[in-house]
């Protein structure tokens, strides 16, 4: 994997159900991944960073895991609700570069 | 706690002018970053600067962008004799030091050459 990919690229689902997306990225001189929600006219707004292989993060409903070794991360949402609705950036820095390598977003549609 | 401010929020500028985007980092971040998103496009790293340096510009366009954060007041981000191609959203992030923190992202300046 060259770049940072996501994937499914959208995703509709009902209210209450529990889902996840996935972030791949090159594993080679890795230094964090970050997890950002974007709503639209709004700030990215950030939820995660995480560093070490292995490494879970939860907040709220919120949760995401990371894979260093093989490139991925997960980030799940359990319960969702309509507010939940938005874009899911994922982001890696590399080495000692402060620079953050986004994805293109996994769009994330509950509906009622 | 104010967070990261961006102003304008909306510009328009015609060919050949000149774009100045201002960006005011949170209360005790020293450092700064730029991305770009274009239609259709994610957001790309431009350059990331702490006060009075330019630590990384490897994602700076080589002619007309330069950008700055001077020891008082905000970061600057100029495009001089701005083209259609660099009609898109800037946004500027901040974050406190040194380590894997979270960027924090103001709300972006969308810059419409016409």
């Amino acid at each position: 994997i060259l770049n940072v990919e996501q994937s499914p690229q959208s995703l509709h689902v009902q209210e209450g159900d529990s889902t996840n997306f996935t972030c791949s990225f090159p594993s080679s001189n890795f230094y964090a991944l970050h997890w950002y929600r974007w709503e639209t006219a709004k700030s990215p707004e950030a939820l995660f960073v995480m560093t070490l292989n292995g490494d879970e993060k939860k907040k709220g409903r919120i949760s995401a895991t990371l894979n260093t070794k093989e490139g991925y991360s997960y980030l799940y949402i359990k319960g969702s609700q309509p507010e939940d609705s938005a874009t899911y950036l994922c982001a890696r820095g590399a080495g000692s570069a402060r620079q953050l390598t986004f994805g293109s977003g996994t769009q994330l549609t509950v509906l009622p | 706690n104010a967070g990261v401010m961006q102003n304008p929020r909306h510009l328009v500028r015609r060919r050949g002018q000149e774009a100045r985007l201002r960006c005011s980092p949170m209360k005790g971040h020293s450092h700064v970053y730029w991305y770009r998103q274009l239609p259709e496009e994610g957001l790309k790293f431009m350059v990331y600067l702490q006060k009075e340096n330019i630590i990384d510009e490897s994602g700076m366009p080589k002619e007309r962008f330069s950008a700055e954060f001077p020891k008082e007041g905000p970061s600057i981000l100029r495009i001089q004799q701005v083209v259609r191609g660099d009609s898109a959203a800037y946004f500027c992030a901040s974050s406190p030091g040194r380590g894997p923190h979270e960027q924090y992202f103001g709300p972006g300046t969308r810059l419409t050459v016409t």
